[in-house]
């Protein structure tokens, strides 16, 4: 089965850009059609879904960070990453990446998650 | 922008009791709501999708029904592992946006 592994700096400064990665193992990301995204949750709050990158490239991205946000993907290293610039306090979460594997509208596989602080 | 809201925010309910829990979409949005339990520390896991459809290896206690804008997440024997935070999410198809309620925490009694 899919697994996801996020990695990245655990802390950000204020004004910089996050950077994280999500490594696939036990699937191709290049494969099949799937969409890979990233989600976040700060601390004792609900989830918020960041965007997507499709096998394809095309990407889709949450209204509200879109402005922040560039997900793409590296096939060569079966991963994808996250950037999202401008960072401030709250941008301070857990980041999750997360795939539609056998479920559409649904993610049915996560990676652990990486909390990433935003402070100077 | 399509809201969803949950409730109740906390349930507390006695192991083997039949937990209710309820989510609603601000407009109407056929059956694409997915629910996921998220335990302490834990990534969050898919139980049901399509409004009622139990993803893999999902014990069958736990059912989702519903359509439109009300729909209901119902654990009908609950245990003690059952102990989590509970989401509705919401996939509009365009603009493409993926919506999280924000949850209902289920205590064991």
């Amino acid at each position: 089965q899919v697994q996801l592994q996020e990695s990245g700096p655990g802390l950000v400064k204020p004004s910089q850009t996050l950077s994280l990665t999500c490594t696939v193992s036990g699937g191709s990301i290049s494969s099949g059609s799937y969409y890979w995204s990233w989600i976040r949750q700060p601390a004792g709050k609900g989830l918020e879904w960041i965007g997507r990158i499709y096998t394809s490239g095309n990407t889709n991205y949450n209204p509200s960070l879109k402005s922040r946000v560039t997900i793409s993907v590296d096939t060569s290293k079966n991963q994808f990453s996250l950037k999202l610039s401008s960072v401030t306090a709250a941008d301070t979460a857990v980041y999750y990446c997360a795939v539609e594997w056998l479920v559409d509208e649904g993610f049915d596989y996560w990676g652990q998650g990486t909390l990433v602080t935003v402070s100077s | 922008e399509i809201v969803m809201t949950q409730s109740p925010a906390t349930l507390s309910v006695s192991p083997g009791e039949r937990a209710t829990l309820s989510c609603r979409a601000s407009q109407s949005v056929s059956s694409n709501v997915a629910w996921y339990q998220q335990k302490a520390g834990q990534a969050p896991r898919l139980l049901i999708y399509g409004a009622s459809t139990r993803a893999a290896g999902v014990p069958d206690r736990f059912t989702g029904s519903g359509s439109g804008t009300e729909f209901t997440f119902t654990i009908s024997s609950l245990q003690s592992e059952d102990l989590a935070v509970y989401y509705c999410q919401h996939f509009n198809n365009w603009p493409p946006i993926f919506t999280f309620g924000p949850g209902t925490k289920v205590d064991i009694k």
